[in-house]
């Protein structure tokens, strides 16, 4: 069974960081590329980044492009979303998901349950 | 990369079917078969309920059914029960690489 847990989110000040993890479990976690989805409260899903197998490759909305950072650790099945200069409108449950390919994400297969990062002053 | 376009709100009775729209652009929804949609139930993750356009993921009603013509993407849901009631969501892979949602549509069971 896929399982997906995240830790990390927090209550952070504008301008603030905050690194998320996903822990993985369950699928060959070096054959699959890893995504980020967000949803601020009450609003709809949001892409937020999603990262190649090897790590090497890595795609960002442009919303967070040039303050977030995805990386993954293969020997501990882990992906991770380092965030830097956060913005009040960057409140939202964070959804880390599996894709089903290893480059790009087509598609959001399982997800895991959410932590609530909140940004505020 | 604009939102995809979904209708805010559907509703049907029990027993009946039900269809919600997916329209994006030849950027996306137009330009590849990677279009799925999703289900979330209030304060729970999303399921993916279909996948490449019409695919269906082990587990998941075949009352449960997708399609897409030119640049628009539809979720039909069959034989509605009351369960089904929850807000639904699109996404397409885009020529940028990323992936786009749709804002979402509130399906109510009557």
């Amino acid at each position: 069974e896929v399982q997906l847990v995240e830790s990390g989110g927090a209550l952070v000040q504008p301008g603030g960081s905050l690194r998320l993890s996903c822990a993985a479990s369950g699928f060959t976690f070096d054959r699959q590329a890893m995504t980020w989805v967000r949803q601020a409260p009450g609003k709809g899903l949001e892409w937020v980044s999603v990262i190649s197998v090897s790590g090497g490759v890595t795609y960002y909305a442009d919303s967070v492009k040039g303050r977030f950072t995805i990386s993954r650790d293969n020997s501990k099945n882990t992906v991770y979303l380092q965030m830097n200069s956060l913005r009040a409108d960057d409140t939202a449950v964070y959804y880390c998901a599996k894709a089903p390919g290893g480059v790009v994400v087509t598609s959001c297969d399982d997800w895991g349950q959410g932590t609530l990062v909140t940004v505020y002053s | 990369q604009s939102a995809l376009t979904q209708p805010a709100s559907v509703s049907g009775s029990p027993g009946q079917s039900i269809t919600i729209s997916c329209t994006g652009s030849s950027s996306d929804v137009g330009a590849y078969d990677y279009v799925s949609w999703y289900q979330q139930h209030p304060g729970k993750a999303p399921k993916v309920m279909i996948y490449d356009v019409s695919d269906r993921p082990s587990g998941v009603s075949n009352r449960f059914s997708g399609s897409k013509s030119g640049n628009t993407a539809s979720l039909t849901i069959s034989g509605l029960l009351a369960e089904d009631e929850a807000d639904y969501y699109c996404s397409s892979y885009t020529s940028s690489h990323t992936l786009v949602f749709g804002g979402g549509t509130k399906l109510t069971v009557l």
